[in-house]
């Protein structure tokens, strides 16, 4: 069964670093790819999507993440974080052939230290 | 562009009372429509999905049931709220037949008490 993991519940990093969440897949074909952010009681916007080609994609809000067949990951990375980018995120899944339907990760809630 | 708006935005309802919750969609035709619960530490949980006028699809049993009485409007119900019913709840749309991304309402913050 399709499945995706995000291993990190919370991470904290101080504003201007770096950051890297992680995200793996169980599914034995290529499939859609999405990160999604949810600030508090608020719903959730897409950042970005992979679907082929280029491994690397560019998202909304300076984010980018790389799809690595290899290691059925899907991580999102942004090279300096801003203190409005404290929110909670998802990554989800999408299965080719199914209806629409997405498979989400537990999330990854971020933190920012001043 | 297209627009998708929930209603009401919080919700505070006594065990035992019924639930309306409604979603519409603007700027789109016939897309495939979600519902979603989110509980806290537990991300997202799909109840219901529809890909067209009628035809509605459960994903998990429970005291929930889901309408689709017009093609942009998905309504999520119940005879009789449970404890367990609480929880943010989210109306997500899709392009039928596209490439799965889903746009997401404001959602709905209902508390059973």
């Amino acid at each position: 069964a399709q499945s995706v993991t995000q291993p990190d519940i919370h991470i904290t990093v101080s504003e201007g670093a770096s950051l890297e969440l992680r995200c793996n897949y169980s599914y034995g074909a290529t499939p859609y790819l999405f990160w999604y952010v949810q600030s508090p009681g608020q719903g959730l916007q897409l950042l970005l999507k992979y679907f082929s080609g280029d491994t690397l994609v560019q998202g909304i809000k300076g984010f980018e993440a790389e799809f690595k067949r290899s290691q059925s990951s899907f991580n999102l990375r942004k090279p300096s974080v801003h203190w409005s980018d404290a929110a909670e995120y998802f990554c989800a899944v999408g299965r080719r052939g199914s209806q629409g339907n997405l498979i989400f990760g537990k999330g990854t809630k971020l933190s920012v230290k001043p | 562009s297209q627009t998708i708006h929930q209603w009401p935005a919080t919700l505070v309802q006594p065990v035992g009372s019924p639930l309306s919750l409604e979603c519409t969609v603007e700027g789109t035709s016939n897309p495939n429509l979600y519902w979603y619960r989110q509980a806290a530490g537990r991300g997202l949980q799909l109840l219901f999905y529809s890909v067209g006028i009628g035809q509605i699809s459960s994903e998990v049993p429970q005291n929930l049931s889901a309408s689709r009485p017009q093609d942009r409007q998905f309504i999520l119900s119940s005879k009789k709220l449970l404890l367990s019913d609480s929880g943010f709840y989210l109306c997500a749309w899709s392009v039928a037949g596209g490439t799965y991304e889903q746009y997401f309402g404001p959602g709905t913050r209902l508390t059973v008490t």
